[in-house]
């Protein structure tokens, strides 16, 4: 079946450090690959998507490319804020599963100044 | 606009004691509606979702029940909890397109 395997957390970085969060999937055909979000005490937002294969999805600073070869989903920032520190799930919703998404576990993030 | 409710934000409660987590969306009609959970170490799993009042489609067995009195109201219950009920209990509708737009969460802890 469909799965998701993001790494494990949490990620330490400086503020203005690189960000790489990796995500790699497990689906037939070609899903759609999403990038959500949770702050502190708040609900998941999405932070963004890609539908097809070598789409980059990018919103806030942050881009991920959609890579068919590799399966993979990896989100990256090229300057991280303390502002930023928050758990970031990868999903994935299979060609057939119209309206179910599966998450990934979750790598939390802190940046410190 | 949309708004998504959930309460309570966090809830302790003994083990053998009832549950009942309310969601309610306003600012939208007739939503698909969705109760997901996180436990310790884990990524959300889908428990319920719910394309219409009345209509529950259960993802996994397990202790816990949905209901969806109103178009925009969706209750997650259990008559007894259990330890291992314990987690972060979110509660999303899908919003255009079809993205998931999420409540900000019940951590509930079962002691």
């Amino acid at each position: 079946g469909n799965s998701v395997t993001q790494m494990e957390g949490p990620v330490t970085l400086s503020e203005e450090a690189f960000l790489t969060i990796n995500c790699t999937y497990t689906a037939t055909g070609y899903p759609s690959l999403f990038w959500y979000v949770q702050y502190p005490g708040e609900g998941l937002q999405l932070l963004l998507k890609a539908t097809k294969a070598d789409d980059k999805g990018s919103n806030k600073g942050f881009e991920a490319t959609y890579r068919k070869e590799t399966t993979s989903f990896h989100l990256e920032k090229g300057s991280v804020q303390v502002s930023d520190s928050a758990v970031y799930f990868c999903a994935l919703r299979g060609l057939r599963d119209t309206d179910k998404l599966i998450f990934g576990t979750g790598t939390r993030l802190q940046v410190f100044p | 606009s949309q708004t998504i409710h959930q309460w309570p934000a966090t809830l302790v409660q003994p083990v053998g004691s009832p549950l009942s987590l309310e969601c309610t969306v306003e600012g939208t009609s007739n939503p698909n509606l969705y109760w997901y959970r996180q436990a310790a170490g884990r990524g959300l799993q889908l428990l319920f979702y719910s394309v219409g009042i009345g209509q529950i489609s259960s993802e996994v067995p397990q202790n816990l029940s949905a209901s969806r009195p109103q178009d925009r109201q969706f209750i997650l219950s259990s008559k007894k909890l259990l330890l291992s009920d314990s987690g972060f209990y979110l509660c999303a509708w899908s919003g255009e397109p079809r993205d998931r737009i999420f409540g900000s969460g019940t951590q509930l802890s079962v002691l």
